[in-house]
């Protein structure tokens, strides 16, 4: 079974610039999660999707948003990219039972974004 | 609300000594119990789980976890540490239900020394 793949895994832009990632969980798992990763805060949740809704939401601003596709593939994306978004954005999936939250995630590599 | 301590930033052990990484939650309910693993430059990878029955859990590659509600802590172990044993090591809680996500402790830094 392939496992969550993310894309693109290193990427570079300028402060006010917008970036989008993907994520492909596992086949047949249809929860999708994004964290973020840095030295200073370690990692914070952003949000999770569930059959195309978003059913959770970290403590972050409007500038971070994300969806989910009907496939289960999701993407998130940040607007307005400042330097302390510079970070390592990792994706989990999960199967579950509908309506249930157990589960273990599973996570991608992630996509190391560096904000200049 | 839950959180998680991980008292320990960082630990060098000796390869063949044994590890014991500390972790203390808190949380209101019954939780939901993880250990991760994460290698440099790479995701999380999940070493072991707890959510009910034997307070004691093995994992892969040799770890160990045990619940101990009293102490709200569910340190990892392992008996004889490899080099291929560095990295950062996370705890997570969770919710056995509800929608709530998992959160991470800081993580705990390991150095094996030959």
């Amino acid at each position: 079974k392939a496992g969550v793949t993310q894309t693109p895994r290193y990427l570079i832009k300028t402060r006010g610039q917008q970036v989008t990632l993907s994520c492909s969980p596992i086949s047949g798992h249809r929860s999708v999660s994004w964290y973020q990763q840095t030295p200073g805060q370690g990692l914070q949740f952003l949000f999770e999707y569930f059959s195309e809704t978003q059913r959770n939401k970290g403590n972050f601003p409007g500038r971070f948003s994300g969806r989910q596709f009907s496939n289960s593939r999701s993407e998130m994306n940040v607007s307005t990219l400042e330097l302390g978004d510079s970070a390592l954005y990792l994706c989990a999936s999960k199967g579950q039972l509908a309506g249930d939250s157990t589960g273990e995630l599973f996570f991608g590599e992630g996509s190391r974004l560096t904000v200049l | 609300a839950q959180s998680v301590t991980q008292p320990d930033i960082h630990i060098t052990v000796s390869e063949g000594a044994s590890l014991e990484l500390r972790c203390n939650y808190s949380y209101g309910a019954t939780p939901y119990l993880f250990w991760y693993v994460q290698s440099p430059g790479q995701g999380l990878q999940l070493l072991l789980k707890y959510f009910s029955g034997d307070t004691l859990v093995q994992g892969i590659k040799g770890f160990e976890a045990e619940f101990k509600r009293s102490q709200s802590s569910f340190n990892l172990r392992k008996p004889s540490v490899h080099w291929s044993d560095a990295a950062e090591y996370f705890c997570a809680v969770g919710a056995l239900t509800g929608r709530r996500a998992l959160t991470f402790g800081s993580g705990t830094r390991l150095q094996v020394q030959p």
